[in-house]
């Protein structure tokens, strides 16, 4: 079934930038797109952007605009996403998840296992 | 807070049958799909429902979807233990451009 293996926990210094990988595996990469989501602790789930796997293509959330930046590497089967500026509230889980097609209104049908990234002095 | 309005907690008896509902506006739920995800203790969500009815493959047929209007609702039938956890609704926000969720439902079966 389909994978996604997400890169290690992170702790980060404020001001810092951090970049989590995502490799997929058993299914056609470029023909679906990756999000980006991450969850505070003990807080609801908060949507960060999107890639089209196939094209390139983002769109960011408007909260993270400017701030985060996610690209992908088709030979490695690998997306990534860097948040720049850490301030101690990006402390949280962050998740690279599945569409079920490449567009950013494709439902999300797969999860990676989450990276814990902490924001601490 | 959250665009899409849940209630925090819900609980029921086993076997009993509970509703969550997600409501939204005209730019969310009244123009886009929506989908539900469930999140155990310490795990990544899994997708239960999608396209507002729609049951993935190898989801149980105790969980099902409905929408109207700007609002939906998932609904659990012959309720477990194992059936505690998160529950969040998603769907495409057109005036925000983004993905939003809903703040998340915790079931928690008596």
């Amino acid at each position: 079934q389909v994978q996604l293996v997400q890169s290690g926990a992170e702790v980060k210094k404020p001001g810092a930038s951090v970049r989590v990988s995502c490799k997929a595996s058993r299914y056609t990469f470029s023909s679906h797109a990756i999000h980006w989501v991450r969850q505070a602790p003990g807080q609801s789930l908060e949507w960060m952007g999107w890639i089209n796997a196939g094209n390139g293509n983002t769109k960011y959330s408007r909260r993270f605009q400017g701030r985060v930046m996610i690209t992908r590497d088709t030979s490695a089967r690998t997306a990534y996403m860097e948040v720049s500026s850490l301030r101690f509230e990006d402390t949280a889980v962050y998740f690279c998840a599945k569409g079920m097609g490449s567009g950013s209104y494709s439902p999300i049908d797969n999860w990676g296992q989450g990276t814990l990234v902490t924001v601490s002095s | 807070q959250s665009v899409l309005t849940q209630p925090p907690s819900v609980s029921e008896a086993p076997r009993q049958r509970v509703t969550i509902s997600c409501s939204g506006s005209s730019s969310n739920i009244g123009n886009n799909a929506v989908n539900w995800y469930q999140q155990l203790p310490g795990k990544a969500p899994k997708l239960l429902i999608y396209s507002d009815d729609v049951l993935p493959s190898g989801v149980s047929d105790r969980f099902s979807g409905s929408k109207s209007g700007t609002s939906a609702s998932l609904a659990i039938s012959g309720l477990q233990s194992e059936d505690e956890a998160d529950y969040y609704c998603a769907t495409w926000d057109d005036s925000l451009n983004a993905l939003v969720f809903g703040g998340g439902t915790k079931l928690t079966v008596l």
